[in-house]
């Protein structure tokens, strides 16, 4: 019954490889996100999703492309990866887009370039 | 530019005593801020949150103080449990981006409670 769930945990593939990240939530919630936590433990926001249409892209590469095929998924598609994307993602879920809208997030995946 | 500090990434607290663990901001424009404790191996969770038109929140063993013009605010557990022992991270968005998306995270502390 996990609320947010992200798949897979752990990733680890060599550079100019594609891959995914997938990401559902059973909230019921509208507004879905991705984060990244870089080496440094900055937690950055890359997406955000409300009711599949996107809301913000901050300043994020055009390799990497979310994609919401309903409210309860955002998945995360990476093209060319690179050393430098080597990170923890995080997929969040909130009910609304307002801070009195807690972010609920997803237990993260762990990626690595080589 | 980091503008939600905090300073300590590590503190390690006796079980039954008081944790403090601060949090110090430069954007003067920030006007609601959050802690959020992580787990490892697990995603942040939402802990307490508090208005800039508040200098306290309070909810079970967990206060929040804001201190505006110092720019920063604590997060007090008492009396601090084992279980406490996680990653806290504060948070701060800015008016007009009030919304989730616009939130800025610190880097966070590692709290360890010793039974």
């Amino acid at each position: 019954d996990t609320a947010v769930s992200q798949t897979p945990k752990y990733l680890v593939t060599q550079m100019g490889n594609d891959k995914s990240i997938k990401c559902e939530q059973n909230l019921g919630h509208d507004t879905m996100y991705w984060y990244k936590q870089d080496s440094k433990k900055f937690l950055k926001i890359m997406f955000s999703y409300n009711n599949k249409e996107l809301i913000i892209n901050e300043t994020v590469p055009n390799r990497f492309s979310p994609k919401s095929p309903d409210k309860a998924h955002l998945n995360l598609h990476i093209n060319s990866l690179e050393l430098g994307d080597s990170a923890v993602y995080f997929c969040a879920s909130s009910r609304g887009q307002g801070l009195n809208s807690p972010l609920h997030f997803g237990n993260g995946t762990r990626l690595t370039v080589t | 530019d980091q503008q939600v500090k905090q300073n300590s990434p590590s503190l390690s607290v006796q079980e039954g005593r008081i944790s403090i663990l601060n949090c110090d901001y430069t954007n003067s424009m920030f006007d609601y801020f959050l802690w959020y404790k992580k787990y490892p191996a697990e995603g942040p969770t939402f802990l307490i949150s508090i208005s800039s038109i508040k200098d306290k929140n309070e909810d079970g063993r967990f206060t929040v103080f804001l201190n505006k013009s110092a720019k920063h605010l604590s997060l007090h557990i008492v009396p601090s449990q084992p279980g406490d022992s996680a990653v806290y991270f504060c948070a701060a968005s800015a008016l007009p981006n009030f919304g989730n998306e616009k939130l800025t995270f610190g880097t966070g502390t590692r709290l360890t409670i010793i039974p």
